[in-house]
Formats: C-alpha cells, structure tokens, sequence
C-alpha cells in the first residue's frame, strides 16, 4: 500500500460525458502528479501540482484540467469525453519536488476510466 | 520526441541470472533518475534511484548504472526470481532545470523463468 489513495477505481462514461477522478496523496506529500497510461503505453505526464500551486505540466489536453486543493488531495478533470481518452489515470505524490531525498514518487492504484 | 527510451519491449531470463534492464535518454538536462516496477492492476512502486552525481547506487538485488557521457543507464537484478516478473519503467528529471516533472520511458515486460 503506496499510501495514495484513488477514486474511482473504474469508471465507464459515454462519449461527450465530463469525469472528475480523485487523489489523496500520501500523509504529509506536497506534491501531486498525474499521469495517464493508455494500453500497452508507457505513463505520459500530464500535470504536476506543489502545495497548491501548478509547477509543471506535461501534454495534457484543454479538455482536461485538474487542481489541488487546500488540504493537498487533488481532482483531475476531464471533458468531452472522446473514446481515445480511455486510458489508465494515475496519480503520484512525493515530499517535495523532484530530485533525491524527497522526490521519489509514490503511486496511487489508477483509474480505469472507460469511455463508451 | 519520447525524451526516455526503453528499446526493449520484453525480456526473459532464468531464475537465479541476472536480470538487465536499459534505459536511453535524449535530454542532457536530465539529473535525476529513478526506476520503477509495475504489476499487473497496480500502480509502479519506486525501487531505486540515482543522481548525476553517481555514476552507480545499490540496493540489495537491484542496481543501477549511469553513464552520462552516452545518457544511458541500466538496472541489474541478481538473481534474478519469478516474483521480479513485472514491467519496469525508468523515469528522468531536470532537476535543475525548475520544470519538476519525470518523464517515463514505455517500459519493459521481465519475465523470469522458473
């Protein structure tokens, strides 16, 4: 048990539908990532959030969006569904920032999200 | 442009050899390493990391390599067991660089025979 918590674990829409997936990242991380994984594919970054703040973002769609809230969980959400957004989500969280001692990422079981 | 390459989709290795698992990565930027296993219907679990700074860092079976000057970077697993059968993912920052983001190479499937 990584400590990070997901939810839904699986999550079937139509096409044209808008999802929220949600993330507590483990006890006393600032730091939240999100990652999506479609079949055979590796993770693609899409966004990072530090103590609220947006520090980096990957190639995320417009359609997509996510925050972090005051008490560090996080919510990634996505709109106009499209078939191709079916996909594993994943989130991470880390102590700090990237780099040694605090940046080890720590991942959370994923998302199924199935877009019909 | 995949910054982080894993070229080999699947490996297969005795029970008791060593396991090695390669990693290339395109950005000279890149400072920090990381390597992680993944199961099936699981979220990766870190297994060990590396700065730029070392050229090599242990933890207990695992092992991984850096060298810089060809951006490349490899993990070793001796021995090798069934239960290291899973698909490992190495990941790459630019720590410095204030983007804080690790990019992931696609992963390769070890299966370790019994």
């Amino acid at each position: 048990d990584s400590g990070v918590t997901q939810t839904p674990k699986h999550l079937i829409t139509a096409t044209g539908q808008r999802v929220t997936l949600r993330c507590s990242p483990r006890s006393g991380d600032l730091s939240v990532y999100w990652y999506q994984q479609s079949l055979d594919q590796g993770l693609q970054f899409l966004i990072q959030y530090y103590n609220g703040e947006e520090r980096a973002k990957g190639n995320i769609l417009e359609r997509f969006s996510a925050q972090q809230f005051p008490d560090l969980h996080s919510e990634l959400n996505l709109s106009s569904l499209e078939l191709g957004d079916s996909a594993l989500y994943f989130c991470a969280s880390s102590l700090g920032l990237a780099g040694a001692g605090t940046g080890e990422l720590f991942f959370g079981e994923g998302s199924r999200l199935t877009v019909l | 442009d995949q910054q982080v390459k894993q070229n080999s989709p699947s490996l297969s290795v005795q029970e008791g050899r060593i396991s090695i698992l390669n990693c290339d990565y395109t950005n000279s930027m890149f400072d920090y390493f990381l390597w992680y296993k993944k199961y099936p219907a699981e979220g990766p679990t870190f297994l060990i990391s590396i700065s730029s700074i070392k050229d090599k860092n242990e933890d207990g079976r695992f092992t991984v390599f850096l060298n810089k000057s060809a951006k490349h970077l490899s993990l070793h697993i001796v021995p090798s067991q069934p239960g290291d059968s899973a698909v490992y993912f190495c990941a790459a920052s630019a720590t410095r660089s204030g983007t804080y983001k690790y990019i992931f190479g696609t992963g390769t499937r070890l299966k370790v025979l019994a």
